[in-house]
């Protein structure tokens, strides 16, 4: 059963790009959940989706970021027009059928490296 | 969420036990606590998660007082490939943001 998968592994982009990182869930997994990781910083939340629904996107800044989780297809965080601060890693976790589930585990891929310049 | 507090950074030696203990005093009833581990330049992976007394995998053993305010984190004779930051979360279910704090890095040398 192959992990989460992210793509691309490092991106960089000139200020005012546009960025689009993916992410495929663990196979019979429907949540996804976006986190950013600034350099020596702890992971933080970003914003969690089920297929075709937005269910938190409390952690998004409220401009330039989006993301989809289409019904096909992986998930998709957008972020127009990039800036030097948006330079992070970027995790993406997935987890089965929740939230009846009594387990608080969240499997993880390897992130997206990007570099703005 | 229960706010966490945990060391911020520890040292040890190949072939030790490391205990790494974390406070939660606001723990609600429904609340499990997890680990996890994060290398560097990868994401993190779940080590373990307990709601009372002991829980052991093959990776680590969590230990749970009665009260439930604090948990501790056993990693029996590390090795130089346990160095990483170890997350220490409280929770009561699935399809809920994990709110990570700064962790514990843990550093083993030979």
């Amino acid at each position: 059963n192959a992990g989460v998968m992210q793509n691309p592994r490092h991106l960089v982009r000139r200020r005012g790009q546009e960025a689009r990182l993916r992410c495929s869930p663990m196979k019979g997994h429907s949540h996804v959940y976006w986190y950013r990781q600034l350099p020596e910083e702890g992971l933080k939340f970003m914003v969690y989706l089920q297929k075709e629904n937005i269910i938190d996107e409390s952690g998004m800044p409220k401009e330039r970021f989006s993301a989809e989780f289409p019904k096909e297809g992986p998930s998709i965080l957008r972020i127009q027009q990039v800036v030097r601060g948006d330079s992070a890693a970027y995790f993406c976790a997935s987890s089965p059928v929740g939230p009846d589930r009594p387990r608080y585990e969240q499997y993880f891929g390897p992130g997206t490296r990007l570099t703005v310049t | 969420l229960a706010k966490t507090t945990q060391p911020i950074s520890m040292d040890s030696y190949e072939g030790q036990e490391v205990n790494i203990t974390c406070s939660h005093n606001n723990i609600a009833t429904n609340d499990y606590i997890t680990w996890y581990q994060q290398f560097p330049s990868q994401g993190p992976r779940f080590i373990i998660q307990g709601y009372k007394t002991k829980v052991t995998n093959e990776v680590a053993s969590l230990f749970i007082p009665a009260d439930r305010k604090s948990s501790t984190l056993s990693l029996p004779r590390v090795s130089l490939s346990d160095t990483a930051v170890y997350y220490c979360l409280v929770g009561d279910q699935a399809g809920t943001a994990l709110i990570f704090g700064k962790g514990t890095t843990l550093s083993v040398s030979s």
